[in-house]
């Protein structure tokens, strides 16, 4: 069974990057199986889908942040990330990676979520 | 692509039934049999209740269903218990423009 867990910076500055990465367990990020996604939650507010990935290269962003958002794959660590330019107070929340099925148009599983605060 | 519009808030005694409804466009909800579905405890990431409109993983209580009519999607809860009080995403296939898009939760309370 497929494990995801976000790491990077709980803190980052008002113009700067959001980097973070997801360290996939128990499966191969090179599997045809799944889109490698990022979904975010600002506080006390719903959910957003950021990006997600195929193991081909194929990128898919939301159009609203695509101006700002790079997903990147690493799979000689079995990893996939996410970089979101140009952050602002808005851009706070908790970041979430999961994998969305290629056969099956769904969200799981997920990682616990990671916590990024934008503030100077 | 907006968010998908969910009720805010409803609520059931135990034992009732609750019906989650879940609005969209011909865009999303009503162009795609790819509703899906995610219950979301404080503090928890997201678990997946039903995808495709319908199905339901292996372990998912069968208290849970799914359906769908034209651009409204819905969730019922039926024999509502303590532990289903939480909030509740849906969640559509929106196309190879925006792909993918949530709804904007609806909080389950069990009186």
């Amino acid at each position: 069974q497929v494990q995801l867990q976000e790491s990077g910076p709980g803190l980052v500055k008002p113009s700067q990057t959001l980097s973070l990465t997801c360290t996939v367990s128990g499966g191969s990020i090179s599997s045809g199986d799944y889109y490698w996604s990022w979904i975010r939650q600002p506080p006390g507010m719903g959910l957003e889908w950021i990006a997600y990935i195929y193991y081909s290269g194929n990128t898919y962003y939301n159009p609203s942040l695509k101006s700002r958002v790079t997903i990147s794959l690493d799979t000689s660590k079995n990893q996939f990330s996410l970089k979101l330019s140009s952050v602002t107070a808005a851009d706070t929340g908790v970041y979430y990676c999961a994998t969305r099925g290629y056969r099956y148009v769904r969200f799981d599983p997920w990682g616990q979520g990671t916590l990024v605060t934008v503030s100077s | 692509q907006s968010a998908l519009t969910q009720p805010r808030s409803v609520s059931g005694s135990p034992g009732q039934s609750v019906t989650i409804s879940c609005t969209g466009t011909s865009s999303d909800v009503g162009g795609y049999n790819y509703v899906s579905w995610y219950q979301q405890h404080p503090g928890k990431a997201p678990k997946l209740m039903i995808y495709d409109v319908s199905k339901r993983p292996s372990g998912v209580p069968d208290r849970f269903s799914g359906s769908k009519s034209g651009n409204t999607a819905s969730l019922t809860i039926s024999g509502l218990q303590t532990e289903d009080e939480s909030d509740y995403y849906c969640c559509s296939y929106a196309g190879s423009y925006s792909f993918e898009v949530f709804g904007t939760g609806t909080k389950v309370t069990v009186l």
